[in-house]
């Protein structure tokens, strides 16, 4: 049984670019979680998604960053026009219900915008 | 602002030593967890305490929690190496999916 995926390991994006983080929730987890880490700091909260729903996007940025995850296929997160302000990891999480306790975290993407 | 607060930032000791870990948050809360983070890896679970326990066991690992001083304590006992890594601890906010957590302890442990 596969942990939660996450892909790319690592992402260089040059400013003004797309970025595009794909997330494949453990068999069977309808419920999907996004983090943010900036370097040196703790994991930050940013959107919960259920199968074509978000439910709760209250920690992504107003512009420029965007989450879905559709009923077929991963969870993506999107960030356009990327500036150096968004480097950092971006962690996805998974759980069986909507208890985000017992979520289990996939390796992260690294965002490095040069 | 942060939900949960570790201290000490950084700590180093030698192996076979004990590493304490401490945690402060703000508001009420039905659970916390600790996570690790080896250096550029993502997050692995380690404890959830209820906020109706005291104290939990898992191998090496001992968590304390005090509700009434809104703080919890991490203890590795007998550290090894391989225990080098960041340690968070993990709040769940109002919403109860959500996990806030803290900017984390920096363990190394020396041979």
């Amino acid at each position: 049984n596969a942990g939660v995926m996450q892909n790319p390991r690592h992402l260089v994006r040059r400013r003004g670019q797309e970025a595009r983080l794909r997330c494949s929730p453990m068999k069977g987890h309808s419920h999907v979680y996004w983090y943010r880490q900036l370097p040196e700091e703790g994991l930050k909260f940013m959107v919960y998604l259920q199968k074509e729903n978000i439910i709760d996007e209250s920690g992504m940025p107003k512009e420029r960053f965007s989450a879905e995850f559709p009923k077929e296929g991963p969870s993506i997160l999107r960030i356009q026009q990327v500036v150096r302000g968004d480097s950092a990891a971006y962690f996805c999480a998974s759980s069986l219900d909507s208890q985000g306790a017992g979520a289990f975290f996939g390796q992260g993407t690294r965002l490095t915008v040069v | 602002s942060q939900q949960g607060e570790e201290d000490p930032q950084a700590l180093s000791i030698q192996e076979g030593e004990n590493a304490t870990m401490n945690c402060s948050y703000k508001t009420s809360i039905n659970n916390l967890q600790w996570y690790r983070q080896n250096s550029g890896r993502g997050l692995v679970h380690l404890i959830l305490i209820r906020s109706n326990e005291r104290e939990k066991h898992s191998g090496r690992l001992r968590v304390t929690l005090d509700t009434s001083k809104k703080s919890s304590s991490l203890l590795i006992t007998a550290s090894r190496a391989a225990d080098t890594a960041s340690y968070f601890c993990a709040t769940d906010l109002n919403s109860g999916y959500a996990l806030n957590f803290g900017k984390g302890t920096s363990l190394l442990v020396t041979p």
